[in-house]
């Protein structure tokens, strides 16, 4: 069945860029999606269409995609990033969706 | 203001059935897709099932497909999950989820706060 791959954790000092990946074999014909889960609440959409931010996220947040890797960039990372980031894709039909396992972010 | 509420969760013996429901207010519910996404205690999310703004198509992951059945009644504003055969592994948070959008490019753009289901014995 087709994944979607991210590293469990990555961390980073105040300041320090971020860069989370997520491969997955779909990626180059599907749109990557990001969710930041903070503890104990409801994810909520970082980045949209690969490189797309909604209104509302910081200008830090951006997204790139190359062949089947996606990758969420935060720049000047702050400790209120600390959080869950979540990729996402539809499948190869394109009528359900996958997660990535998820990737832990600590900024210390 | 967009609201998604679930409810229905709780305990429930490995085995039984169980329905979720998810109440949206603040906007013109029969517009959106509602998708049902889930997290086990400790886990990552999970995406659960689909379906249209009319009701007309409804897709499900391998892990349900089968066992649970998801529906909405425009008339209430409510989504429904009606979830059989439950098994240990279902266990989790389940939430619901506004699609903003349609086919690629769409995303969730709000969800719900989450129902705990707990499967045992």
């Amino acid at each position: 069945s087709y994944e979607l791959t991210q590293p469990p954790s990555v961390s980073v000092s105040p300041g320090q860029t971020a860069r989370i990946t997520c491969s997955g074999d779909a990626l180059p014909k599907k749109y990557a999606y990001w969710y930041q889960q903070k503890s104990g609440q409801a994810p909520v959409i970082v980045i949209y269409e690969d490189n797309k931010r909604p209104s509302g996220i910081p200008e830090r947040f951006s997204g790139s995609s190359s062949g089947a890797m996606a990758t969420l960039t935060i720049s000047v990372a702050q400790v209120a990033d600390e959080a869950d980031y979540y990729c996402y894709s539809t499948d190869s039909s394109g009528n359900g969706g996958i997660f990535g396992g998820g990737t832990k972010l600590t900024v210390l | 203001q967009v609201q998604l509420v679930e409810s229905g969760g709780g305990v429930v013996q490995p085995g039984r059935s169980l329905r979720l429901s998810c109440a949206a207010s603040g906007f013109t519910f029969s517009s959106f897709g509602i998708h049902w996404v889930r997290q086990a205690p400790g886990k990552g999310l999970e995406w659960v099932a689909v379906i249209w703004f009319d009701g007309s198509k409804k897709y499900y992951a391998d892990s349900v497909k089968s066992r649970f059945t998801i529906s909405r009644d425009n008339s209430k504003n409510t989504i429904y999950l009606q979830m059989n055969s439950l098994t240990a592994e279902d266990t989790a948070v389940y939430f619901c989820t506004r699609q903003l959008g349609f086919g690629e490019g769409s995303y969730f753009d709000y969800w719900g706060q989450g129902t705990l289901v707990t499967v045992s014995s």
